[in-house]
């Protein structure tokens, strides 16, 4: 079985702290991506990455970066944390073997007082 | 500018009924169509998908129907279960972007409820 890991569950930080979130997956993928889910919007594309140091923009990177320096390992970078980024994010990996399929973490909720 | 719709926020169906829950594209570009399931507080996990070469396809309980010159897909879960109450999303893949497959659209989701 595919498995992506978020290293937190649930965080919460102040307003203009930096802010990690760490996902792993164990399966070799090629492509990594980071979402954000929030009520009545879906689930929207951040930043993904198709190769180790590559990255693309989504649909809404502003106020995001992101790091790959290992295949397994992407991680999401909130520079300075603002309210409106207080969400659920999700971590997914998918390779050009799995058929169209992303897998997804189990999410990392991240509020931001 | 949505892309991918699902206009029914929300479905209430009687256990051992049919659910049906729809999906409406505008990018006729988009060559692969999946269907997520999200549990609260848990990732999606992928459920069925569907190539644009074909209209339908089927696995147990769950077939997915495209319908292309309509722009439109439905998934159908029959009987319905009380354990399938959650949220559907449709998924649609940009085939050319940034050079990555398995790149996504989502709708908005639909939520399930199954009563017993």
């Amino acid at each position: 079985d595919v498995k992506v890991t978020q290293s937190s569950r649930y965080l919460v930080k102040r307003t203009g702290e930096k802010v990690f979130l760490e996902c792993v997956q164990d399966m070799d993928h090629e492509n990594m991506f980071w979402y954000r889910q929030d009520p009545g919007l879906g689930l929207r594309l951040i930043y993904f990455s198709y190769d180790v140091k590559m990255k693309e923009k989504g649909d809404i990177p502003e106020g995001y970066s992101v790091s790959r320096e290992k295949k397994e390992r992407f991680s999401l970078i909130l520079e300075s944390a603002s309210t409106n980024q207080t969400s659920m994010y999700l971590c997914a990996s998918s390779s050009e073997g799995s058929g169209n399929t992303i897998y997804f973490g189990e999410g990392s909720w991240l509020t931001v007082v | 500018d949505q892309q991918v719709k699902q206009n029914s926020p929300s479905l209430s169906v009687q256990e051992g009924r049919i659910s049906i829950l729809n999906c409406d594209y505008t990018n006729s570009m988009f060559d692969y169509f999946l269907w997520y399931k999200k549990y609260p507080a848990e990732g999606p996990t992928f459920l069925i998908s569907i190539s644009s070469i074909k209209d339908k396809n089927e696995d147990g309980r769950f077939t997915v129907f495209l319908n292309k010159s309509a722009k439109h897909l439905s998934l159908h879960i029959v009987p319905s279960q009380p354990g399938d109450s959650a949220v559907y999303f449709c998924a649609a893949r940009r085939n050319s972007y940034g050079g990555s497959q398995g790149n996504l659209i989502f709708g908005k989701g639909t939520k399930l409820s199954v009563k017993p």
